[in-house]
């Protein structure tokens, strides 16, 4: 059953404390991605990968890191450098690289700060 | 002009209406225009997308009008159900670049 799968489905961060959200595809696409969307706001790209060991930043990646280093994982690290990390954060793959594929979205992880 | 305009930015129908939802576009270069529907606590799920070579695409109840001169195109949900309850995003691409989403449609279906 192909798909993209995300977890934690919850997340609670302490102040001060670096966390990861796992990301997985086994639809065999070569682009992943990275957004955050917060209430009755559309998505915001953070991070994309368009090919293992390679990445981007989006339009808000302060205070996030991403790697690449195998082609069905992109993990997220929302660090403490981001003050408000409160969010639900979805990754998406597409088959091509940027641009030349229709994205699919994952389930998503919602982040809460203690 | 990489910002895709959407509304209303909520609505209300009753079982079996027609709710219609606008996107208007600025770059001229965007190739590709999808739909995605989401609910609650989930990840946006692709509904329907159509390219502007084309003026309406349909698939079973849901239908996109796209209006080229005009760059808008449009979401039309035939015989709307409770279950089309969700938030409705619009989209779009210009080719090698990233993707550019409306901020989004909440729908209510009453029954």
């Amino acid at each position: 059953d192909g798909g993209i799968t995300q977890s934690p489905k919850y997340l609670f961060r302490k102040e001060g404390q670096n966390v990861t959200l796992s990301c997985e595809q086994n639809l065999n696409h070569d682009a992943m991605y990275w957004y955050r969307q917060d209430p009755g706001q559309g998505l915001r790209l953070i991070y994309y990968s368009q090919i293992v060991n390679d990445f981007q930043k989006g339009d808000i990646a302060e205070g996030y890191s991403v790697s690449r280093e195998k082609k069905e994982s992109f993990p997220l690290t929302v660090t403490s450098a981001q003050k408000n990390p409160t969010a639900f954060y979805l990754c998406a793959s597409s088959i091509g690289r940027q641009g030349s594929g229709t994205q699919y979205f994952g389930p998503g992880t919602r982040l809460l700060v203690l | 002009q990489q910002q895709v305009k959407q509304s209303p930015q909520s609505l209300i129908v009753q079982k079996g209406g027609i709710p219609i939802i606008n996107c208007a576009y600025e770059n001229t270069a965007f190739d590709y225009f999808p739909w995605y529907q989401q609910f609650p606590g989930k990840g946006p799920a692709l509904l329907i997308a159509i390219r502007p070579d084309v003026s309406e695409k349909k698939e079973g109840r849901f239908t996109i009008s796209f209006n080229k001169s005009a760059k808008q195109f449009s979401l039309h949900i035939m015989d709307s159900q409770p279950g089309d309850s969700a938030t409705y995003f619009c989209a779009a691409r210009e080719r090698g670049q990233n993707f550019v989403f409306g901020p989004g449609t909440r729908l209510s279906v009453l029954p």
